[in-house]
């Protein structure tokens, strides 16, 4: 059974660099599937971030698009996010995922999420 | 404001049926996307539910179940439980001039009575 870790600081200052990672276990990245980020601001729904297969091909939400960088490292089996220019509204849970065939694919297996707060 | 329109709230006393609709386009569901559902119960992480509209993963109740007709996806939740409480989202894709992305609706909070 696949399991997701992620991991990166709790507060990021306003205008800086938000950086995770997320740790697979169970299983090689290599699998042929899609590895997502999903955050959710306080109070509030799901917004997709982006994805990326695990041979670096990617998608990003188009509202982030210009702020988001997925990355994925299949030697320590993990992939990462970066999002540029942050403010308060990044304030958020974020979670990693792993997406299983399909168009869309179907999150199937989540992270316990992390929460960063983006705060002077 | 999501491109996936659901219900802010739904209620139900034990052991009835609820719906939770996904009101969607002819950009996202109705393209003919997948649709999937996830549940997510209080200070959890979402877990999928319900795939490509009708399916379940394993050791998800047949209490669930899923639908899609049109532009629009349904949740039917039959013989509820006090255990059900929690955040219902729906997901599709929804084409762009950059490809397909992922979307999610706004989400339902369902309230056992």
């Amino acid at each position: 059974q696949v399991r997701l870790q992620e991991s990166g600081p709790g507060v990021v200052k306003p205008s800086g660099t938000l950086s995770l990672t997320c740790a697979v276990s169970g299983g090689p990245i290599s699998r042929g599937n899609w590895w997502s980020w999903v955050r959710q601001a306080p109070g509030k729904g799901l917004e997709w971030i982006g994805k990326i297969s695990h041979v670096g091909s990617t998608t990003y939400n188009p509202s982030l698009k210009s702020r988001v960088t997925i990355s994925v490292d299949t030697s320590k089996n993990q992939f990462s996010l970066n999002l540029s220019s942050v403010t308060a509204a990044d304030t958020a849970i974020y979670y990693c995922a792993r997406g299983v065939g399909y168009s869309p694919p179907a999150f199937d297996s989540w992270g316990q999420g992390t929460l960063v707060t983006v705060s002077s | 404001q999501s491109v996936l329109t659901q219900p802010p709230s739904v209620s139900g006393a034990p052991g009835q049926r609820v719906t939770i609709s996904c009101t969607g386009s002819s950009s996202n569901i109705g393209a003919g996307y997948d649709v999937h559902w996830y549940q997510q119960l209080p200070g959890t992480a979402p877990k999928l539910l319900i795939y490509t509209s009708n399916n379940r993963p394993s050791g998800v109740p047949d209490r669930f179940s899923g639908s899609r007709s049109g532009t629009s996806a349904s949740l039917a939740i039959t013989g509820l439980q006090a255990e059900d409480e929690a955040d219902y989202y729906c997901q599709s894709h929804d084409s762009s001039l950059s490809g397909p992305h992922v979307i999610f609706g706004g989400g339902t909070k369902l309230t056992v009575l």
